[in-house]
């Protein structure tokens, strides 16, 4: 079974709209923790936002949050007020088990438009 | 600083040569990580570093080897690679292995000509 599903591979929003990226999870361990990382064309990794699996608030930094479900498996990215330089590729990650093991979504692909 | 660097940005070899990527970060990390990344794929991870020991492998072909030479450096040696391996190379470092985040370099794109 996946680890983590993003079941958008595209995306389209309007500049200065928010839009939200899904994202589920499936794990068995009670200690894990969410990331979303942007990588834009020029191929870096950035790092965006932070959730872990014992947080009782959502994670929030800056334009970002993390819309976090435990109960659902679900921890979708929100990006308020989209800008041009959002256009990127956007990864959900986990880490989970005792090995730390890290594994990464397929990504979704938002297209910001003027 | 949160700055990984990755040399070179591009390289392009051939199946016979020997080459090495270069990872350096100066953020005091002690975890360091190797992937590779197709195109329009998620990263794929290839090493663990947790304090300069490998501490994961995840079943690499042996023409990649990693080296971590300290604390602050992790090299990935190649030598005699196939095409398929074309890829961009990402290095990443965190606090430490665990729940802590992944900071990423810039990549090297690699063509095995």
């Amino acid at each position: 079974a996946q680890k983590i599903t993003q079941t958008q591979p595209g995306m389209f929003v309007q500049e200065k709209e928010a839009v939200t990226l899904d994202c589920t999870y499936d794990t068995s361990d009670p200690s894990y923790g969410l990331f979303w990382y942007k990588q834009p064309s020029s191929g870096e990794m950035i790092f965006l936002i932070y959730q872990g699996s014992y947080d009782q608030q959502n994670a929030t930094e800056g334009r970002y949050s993390l819309n976090f479900q435990k109960a659902r498996k679900s921890a979708n990215l929100v990006i308020s007020a989209s800008q041009l330089g959002d256009s990127a590729m956007y990864f959900c990650a986990m880490r989970e088990g005792p090995g730390n093991q890290f594994y990464f979504g397929t990504g979704t692909s938002l297209t910001v438009i003027p | 600083d949160t700055e990984v660097t990755q040399t070179p940005k591009h390289l392009v070899m051939g199946m016979t040569n020997k080459k090495s990527l270069k990872c350096e970060q100066h953020m005091g990390h002690r975890a360091m990580y190797w992937y590779k990344q197709k195109a329009k794929k998620p990263p794929e991870l290839m090493f663990v570093y947790s304090y300069e020991k490998l501490s994961i492998n995840e079943s690499v072909p042996s023409r990649f080897s990693p080296e971590c030479p300290n604390s602050s450096l992790l090299n990935l040696h190649l030598h005699a690679l196939q095409p398929e391996d074309s890829a961009l190379y990402l290095c990443a470092s965190s606090q430490a292995v665990g729940t802590y985040e992944q900071y990423f370099g810039p990549g090297t794109r690699l063509t095995v000509t």
